[in-house]
C-alpha cells in the first residue's frame, strides 16, 4: 500500500519563527489533508490540498502531486501552534474517503 | 453547532470485557469512520460506514465489531478479542463535498485494567 512519511518527526521552534513541515507520498493521490492534533488529542482539519497552494491566516499549503509531496509552512509561530501535525493521503484504488496517515511532526513552540 | 460527539472520553475495561463506544454526529454527514491511535503512531483505520447498514472493515478490524443503523450513529464494540485494546480512539465522519473533508470527535481513551 501507499506509504506517508513526514518529517522532521520533531521540531522545537521559538515563538516568532516559521518552520516546514514536509509529507513525501509513494503513489498517486485524489485526496491529501493536513490535520492538528493539539495537546488533549483533538483533531482538527487544516487543509484539504491535494494539488496546489492554499492559504489560511499563518498557515499555508503546497502539494505537488506529480512529484508526490506536499509542505505545510507555519509563520510566525505561537504557543498555541503546539501539538502534532498529521498528513494524510486518499488512493486511486482505495474507497472514497479513506485515509492513510503519516505518523505526525510533533511541534513545540516555547515562549 | 454541528459537531461529532464521543462518548465516554474514559473507559476502563476488564480483560475477557466486550465494550462500546459510542460516536454520534449531526453534521448530516453521509460517511463516518473509526480511527485507533498508539502513542507517538498515526491514525489507524479500523471499520468505516459510507451509507446506513453498509459498512466495511479496515486495516485493522480483527477484534472490532461496528453497527450503522442510523445515519447519525456508528457505535464501536472493542471485544474481548482485540488482545491489545488499550489505545485513543478517534471517530469521524465526512462528505462527498469540500473533498470528503474529514471532522474528528475528540477520542475516547480506552484503558485495560
Amino acid at each position: 500500500g501507499i506509504q506517508v512519511e513526514q518529517s522532521p518527526p520533531d521540531l522545537i521552534l521559538q515563538e516568532g519563527a516559521n518552520s516546514t513541515l514536509r509529507c513525501n507520498f509513494s503513489d498517486s493521490v485524489n485526496n491529501l489533508q493536513w490535520f492538528h492534533q493539539n495537546p488533549w488529542g483533538q483533531l482538527i482539519n487544516l487543509f484539504y490540498i491535494p494539488s496546489g497552494t492554499k492559504q489560511n491566516g499563518r498557515l499555508s499549503a503546497t502539494t505537488v502531486a506529480t512529484e508526490r509531496y506536499s509542505l505545510l509552512y507555519i509563520s510566525s509561530s505561537q504557543t498555541t501552534d503546539s501539538g502534532v501535525y498529521f498528513c494524510a493521503v486518499g488512493t486511486y484504488g482505495g474507497s472514497q474517503g479513506n485515509l492513510i496517515f503519516g505518523k505526525g511532526t510533533k511541534l513545540s513552540v516555547k515562549p | 453547532d454541528g459537531g461529532i460527539t464521543q462518548s465516554p472520553k474514559y473507559l476502563f475495561r476488564k480483560e475477557g470485557q466486550n465494550v462500546t463506544l459510542s460516536c454520534e454526529q449531526n453534521l448530516n454527514h453521509d460517511a463516518m469512520y473509526w480511527y485507533r491511535q498508539d502513542p507517538g503512531q498515526g491514525l489507524r483505520l479500523i471499520y468505516y460506514s459510507q451509507i446506513v447498514n453498509d459498512f466495511q472493515k479496515g486495516d485493522i478490524a480483527e477484534g472490532y465489531s461496528v453497527s450503522r443503523e442510523k445515519k447519525e450513529s456508528f457505535p464501536l464494540t472493542v471485544t474481548s478479542a482485540q488482545k491489545n485494546p488499550t489505545a485513543f480512539y478517534l471517530c469521524a465522519s465526512s462528505s462527498g463535498t469540500g473533498g470528503w473533508s474529514y471532522t474528528f470527535g475528540s477520542g475516547t481513551r480506552l484503558t485495560v485494567v
